[in-house]
């Protein structure tokens, strides 16, 4: 059964501080990742994606995401947060092909302090 | 661009009621997906279209969810005897696909109370 695991339910960094944001999948095909970001009250914003070549995937606002199969991981990264970037993580996987739903982690929760 | 509506963003109702949440999808897009997102957890798939018919509908919890989309593009949840269990984050996403691959994106949800 297809799964996403985010370890980390909660993080804490300073502004300006790097962050990374853990993400392990368990999929029984070739997978499409994502990141959505949810701000509170808010729907989810795609943030970047994978679904083939170069395994460092640039996103919006200055996210990057590694995919590494061997780990079966896509670990998101900033290298400085900004106070605005607090909100909800969510890691997803889909299929490699067609329409297929989402499968989502539970989501990790980013605090920024001053 | 429209992004993905859904409305209403909020539907306060009563244990038994039937309450109706729409979703109108973004131009163009063919493929349509509900979400249910309950209070600390990532979003859970109900249900998803391909055009007017359901394509897969797996996600649903019980027979008093269903969902219809008669045209194609705005698609329309019902949820009949409402329980409080119901109360959650309900979400939107159509997507698009570029050489058969796909991409969804979100709503801005609508939280549903059942009291």
């Amino acid at each position: 059964a297809q799964s996403v695991t985010q370890p980390d339910i909660h993080i804490t960094v300073s502004e300006g501080a790097s962050l990374e944001l853990r993400c392990n999948y368990s999929y029984g095909a070739t997978p499409y990742l994502f990141w959505y970001v949810q701000s509170p009250g808010q729907g989810l914003q795609l943030l970047l994606k994978y679904f083939s070549g170069d395994t460092l995937v640039q996103g919006i606002k200055g996210f990057e995401a590694e995919f590494k199969r061997s780990q079966s991981s896509f670990n998101l990264r900033k290298p400085s947060v900004h106070w605005s970037d607090a909100a909800e993580y969510f890691c997803a996987v889909g299929a490699y092909s067609g329409n297929t739903p989402l499968v989502f982690g539970k989501g990790t929760r980013l605090s920024v302090i001053a | 661009g429209a992004g993905v509506s859904q409305t209403p963003s909020n539907k306060v109702t009563e244990k038994g009621k039937y309450v109706e949440l729409r979703c109108d999808p973004i131009s163009g897009h063919t493929a349509l997906y509900w979400y249910r997102q309950s209070l600390g957890q990532g979003p859970e798939f109900l249900i998803y279209f391909q055009g007017t018919g359901a394509a897969d509908d797996s996600g649903l919890p019980n027979d008093r969810f269903f969902a219809v989309r008669p045209e194609g593009s705005v698609s329309t949840l019902k949820i009949q005897r409402t329980e409080r269990g119901d109360s959650a984050v309900y979400l939107c996403a159509s997507s698009s696909q570029d050489r058969g691959r796909e991409t969804q994106y979100f709503g801005p949800g609508t939280r549903l109370l059942v009291l």
